[in-house]
């Protein structure tokens, strides 16, 4: 059973570009949950998506926009890259009705450089 | 969102108990406590969660204060793959899936 796939992983860019960022979730979840991390940091919480709507946001700017497919598949978009945006992005799944019981699955992230 | 403080880094040797504290003095009656850790290179990965019963699993154990304003995450015999940054993180209960908050984690570092 695959868990959460994410792509690509790694990705370099230039300042001011956009990027798109893809999860595919674990097979029976319907929720996405999206994070970024810095180096030496934790995980920060970006949005979540279920239903194809943004359930929940974190403290991030307009520029991090995302969306969800009728297949639960879920893309991270981030426009006008700034250099602080390098960072390790993680996808996350779980099942809305019992994430609190049965947690969250992680990807392994896509590794994004902004030069 | 109700606060966790863990130490920065712990140490420990292969084959032995492992105990990693987590102080939460401000959680609420419907937090769950979860915790995750993350090796090198990869996602974080579940490892148990509680609410006011001590949990055990295949990977570790969950002690939980009376007044749960702490947990302890027992890995009962370490190895190196144990060697990761572990998180310990309140949930809501309430219902519908919330975004973690994540802290700076505890380093565990296990010796050969």
């Amino acid at each position: 059973d695959a868990g959460v796939t994410q792509s690509p992983t790694h990705l370099i860019k230039t300042r001011g570009q956009q990027v798109t960022l893809r999860c595919s979730p674990k097979s029976g979840h319907d929720t996405v949950s999206w994070y970024q991390q810095a180096l030496g940091q934790g995980p920060q919480f970006i949005f979540q998506y279920y239903e194809e709507e943004e359930r929940q946001r974190g403290n991030f700017p307009d520029r991090f926009s995302g969306h969800q497919f009728p297949n639960y598949s879920s893309e991270l978009n981030v426009n006008a890259l700034l250099l602080g945006d390098s960072a390790l992005y993680l996808c996350a799944s779980s099942l809305a009705w019992n994430s609190q019981t049965d947690g969250y699955t992680f990807g392994s992230g896509t590794r994004l450089t902004v030069v | 969102d109700a606060k966790t403080t863990q130490p920065n880094s712990m140490e420990s040797n292969e084959e032995e108990p492992v105990h990693l504290p987590c102080n939460h003095s401000t959680i609420s009656g419907t937090d769950y406590i979860h915790w995750y850790r993350q090796l090198p290179s990869q996602g974080p990965e579940y490892v148990i969660h509680g609410l006011t019963s001590n949990v055990n699993n295949r990977m570790a154990s969950l002690a939980i204060a009376e007044d749960r304003k702490s947990s302890t995450l027992i890995l009962h015999r370490a190895t190196l793959r144990d060697a990761a940054v572990y998180y310990c993180i309140l949930l809501y209960s309430g219902g519908g899936a919330d975004g973690l908050t994540f802290g700076k984690g505890t380093h565990l570092i296990i010796q050969p």
